[in-house]
């Protein structure tokens, strides 16, 4: 069965600080790739997405950015934070485009 | 108009209730429709996928109208586990965007 992994579950940044938040999937190849963030009392809010190695896609513009280095692995970095990065952030992966979409455990980001 | 609308409720009903969501979205060309459960300070988790012809799965009812633009969920005898934010997720016709609804929460209580 597929397994999605999300790592750190929470994460407390100064503002200006660098940021790497890291997603794997397991069991499953070439899945399309999504990261999300959910601030409080808000909706999801899709960030990137990435069909295959090395392609991203920016719904959002801002500081952040996605990298898909390997195919079940999804980078969201950002070189200095901002206090309105503060959030939920959530990875998840999709067999297809049309498909439903499963959700990693999720990071919970704040910026001081 | 946003994309997808739903009622922010919340709903609070009695173990055993029956109680429906209603789901709105604006882009006609949208081609999958979800419901997702979140609990508290958790991931969203699928629920079920909504069909044309609508589907069931057990006390869950999903139903779609196309003409109407909205997509329903049903809840029949309410569990205290039921309690959650439910969100209605629309994914359009040949891209990845997917839009998730804000959510309708859920207080079922005993």
């Amino acid at each position: 069965s597929q397994t999605i992994h999300q790592w750190p579950a929470t994460l407390v940044q100064p503002v200006g600080s660098p940021l790497s938040l890291e997603c794997t999937v397991e069991g499953t190849s070439n899945p399309n790739l999504y990261w999300y963030r959910q601030a409080a009392g808000r909706g999801l809010q899709l960030l990137f997405y990435s069909v295959g190695i090395g392609q991203i896609s920016s719904e959002v513009p801002q500081n952040l950015s996605a990298s898909r280095p390997q195919d079940r692995q999804f980078i969201l970095s950002s070189k200095k934070l901002l206090l309105s990065d503060s959030g939920f952030y959530l990875c998840a992966w999709s067999p297809g485009t049309a498909y439903e979409q499963y959700f990693g455990p999720g990071t919970r980001l704040t910026v001081t | 108009r946003k994309e997808v609308e739903q009622d922010p409720g919340p709903f609070n009903v009695p173990e055993g209730a029956t109680v429906a969501f209603n789901c709105t979205y604006s882009n006609s060309a949208s081609q999958s429709f979800f419901w997702y459960r979140q609990d508290c300070r958790k991931e969203p988790k699928l629920l079920m996928s909504v069909y044309s012809s609508g589907n069931e799965d057990g006390r869950f009812t999903a139903q779609l109208n196309r003409a109407s633009q909205y997509i329903s969920l049903l809840i029949r005898d309410s569990k205290l586990s039921d309690s959650a934010t439910y969100l209605c997720v629309v994914k359009n016709t040949g891209g990845f965007k997917t839009i998730f609804g804000a959510g309708t929460r859920l207080f079922v209580k005993a």
